[in-house]
């Protein structure tokens, strides 16, 4: 089974804080994505990537960046945290060149910003 | 990518069918309809996808209409592990991007 691992279940920061969200998968998958997931929100897109070094806005990239170094690990950076950035945040991959896509989610990363 | 229309809460008895229906009217012909479900404190979980023909797997079934306006997502025989968050995707692949909206809180009840 694809397993992709997220470093924190649980995290609390200071606003101001520079925060790395880390994510990790073992399929040697291509595309790799960061979602963010708030009451009544649903799930949005942050950002994602198909390659290493290579990167892609999604819907809502500001107050983001990432890192993709390395094929298998997909780094979340929150330059300067804010309390608005307090959300469960979930990160994906997916090894399909279409027209399939299927998503394998991590179990997601609770954080607080205070 | 189309959008797509759900039921915000359903609820079910175990052991019955649980029939989540998705609304996408402005569905394209190359787009799939994607179906996953996110139990609580997990991140959401694959569960089956389509393009025009009716489809089965080992956790589900997905009925699409012939107009492909709309499909149904079916769990034959439902149980208390299968209260979740169900949502209803439709995707292009050139785009490589899902958008999840609000999905159906499904609520077996015993």
């Amino acid at each position: 089974d694809v397993k992709v691992t997220q470093s924190s279940r649980y995290l609390v920061k200071r606003t101001g804080e520079k925060v790395f969200l880390e994510c990790v998968q073992d399929m040697d998958h291509e595309n790799m994505f960061w979602y963010r997931q708030d009451p009544g929100l649903g799930l949005r897109l942050i950002y994602f990537s198909y390659d290493v070094k290579m990167k892609e806005k999604g819907d809502i990239p500001e107050g983001y960046s990432v890192s993709r170094e390395k094929k298998e690990r997909f780094s979340l950076i929150l330059e300067s945290a804010s309390t608005n950035q307090t959300s469960m945040y979930l990160c994906a991959s997916s090894g399909d060149r279409g027209p399939v896509e299927k998503l394998f989610f991590g179990s997601g990363t609770q954080l607080s910003v205070l | 990518d189309a959008k797509t229309t759900q039921p915000p809460s359903m609820d079910c008895a175990e052991g019955r069918a649980a029939n989540l229906p998705c609304n996408h009217s402005t569905i394209s012909g190359n787009e799939y309809v994607y179906w996953y479900r996110q139990i609580h404190s997990q991140g959401p979980q694959y569960i089956i996808h389509g393009l025009k023909n009716n489809e089965t797997n080992e956790m589900a079934s997905l009925i699409i209409t012939e107009d492909r306006k709309s499909s149904t997502l079916i769990l034959p025989h439902a149980t208390l592990r299968d209260t979740a968050v169900y949502y209803c995707i439709v995707s292009d692949y050139n785009f490589n991007k899902f958008y999840f909206g609000s999905g159906t809180k499904l609520n077996v009840k015993p």
